[in-house]
């Protein structure tokens, strides 16, 4: 069964930089069937895409986030990761990684970790 | 941009009917999935491209998608069935989810 888990810190100061690892188990992220992404959801709000990455590197993003995310992918460790510049305290959510399948549906999610950003 | 606008709310009987709409530009030419979210808890795949369901997803969730307006239908509803229900689709390589459904079921 495959699994996704997030890592990170939970707390993370204003301008600073999120840094959140999605590690990868049951299954192996260098399929070619898969892409694998990032969605988040602030408090009592609804769910929005950060992006999504291929194992080959290629990666798509909102553009309302563009300029801040970078995601990356490390198939020798079967992980991938979310960097997200300049936060302020509207980036504070739920931050959940996933994977997208070949029907493009969102078929695995990771279980959520809260970042709160804060001084 | 895209956009997916869903009820805030919705309300169905003990063993009746719920119906969610999803509406948005001509959204019967893409393919909608469904998403199904309690509290404290991760979404989870409940409609795949606008009318399959996953392995494991009752019977009772069925979906549909013509013109501007994409529907979920949970029939025989369960209290078991309440919680937040998102839609989403792809545009232009960017995914694009509803502002989501409360269904409460009475």
């Amino acid at each position: 069964q495959l699994q996704l888990q997030e890592s990170g810190p939970g707390l993370v100061k204003p301008s600073e930089t999120l840094s959140l690892t999605c590690t990868v188990s049951g299954g192996s992220i260098s399929s070619s069937s898969y892409y694998w992404g990032w969605i988040r959801q602030p408090p009592g709000k609804g769910l929005e895409w950060i992006g999504s990455i291929y194992y080959s590197g290629s990666t798509y993003y909102n553009p309302s986030l563009k300029s801040r995310v970078t995601i990356s992918v490390d198939t020798s460790k079967n992980q991938f990761s979310l960097k997200l510049s300049s936060v302020t305290a509207a980036d504070t959510a739920v931050y959940y990684c996933a994977r997208r399948n070949s029907g493009s549906s969102v078929d695995y999610w990771g279980q959520g970790t809260l970042v709160t950003v804060s001084s | 941009s895209y956009e997916l606008t869903q009820p805030l709310s919705v309300s169905v009987a003990l063993g009746q009917t719920a119906r969610i709409t999803c509406g948005g530009n001509n959204i019967g030419s893409k393919n909608v999935h469904w998403y199904q979210q309690k509290p404290g808890q991760a979404p989870v795949l409940v409609i795949y491209r606008d009318s399959n369901r996953p392995s494991g997803i009752p019977e009772r969730f069925s979906g549909s998608n013509s013109g501007n307006t994409a529907t979920l239908t949970i029939s025989r509803a369960q209290a078991g069935d309440e919680a937040d229900y998102y839609c989403q689709v792809w545009d232009s390589s960017t995914a694009v989810f509803g502002t989501g459904t409360k269904v409460t079921v009475l």
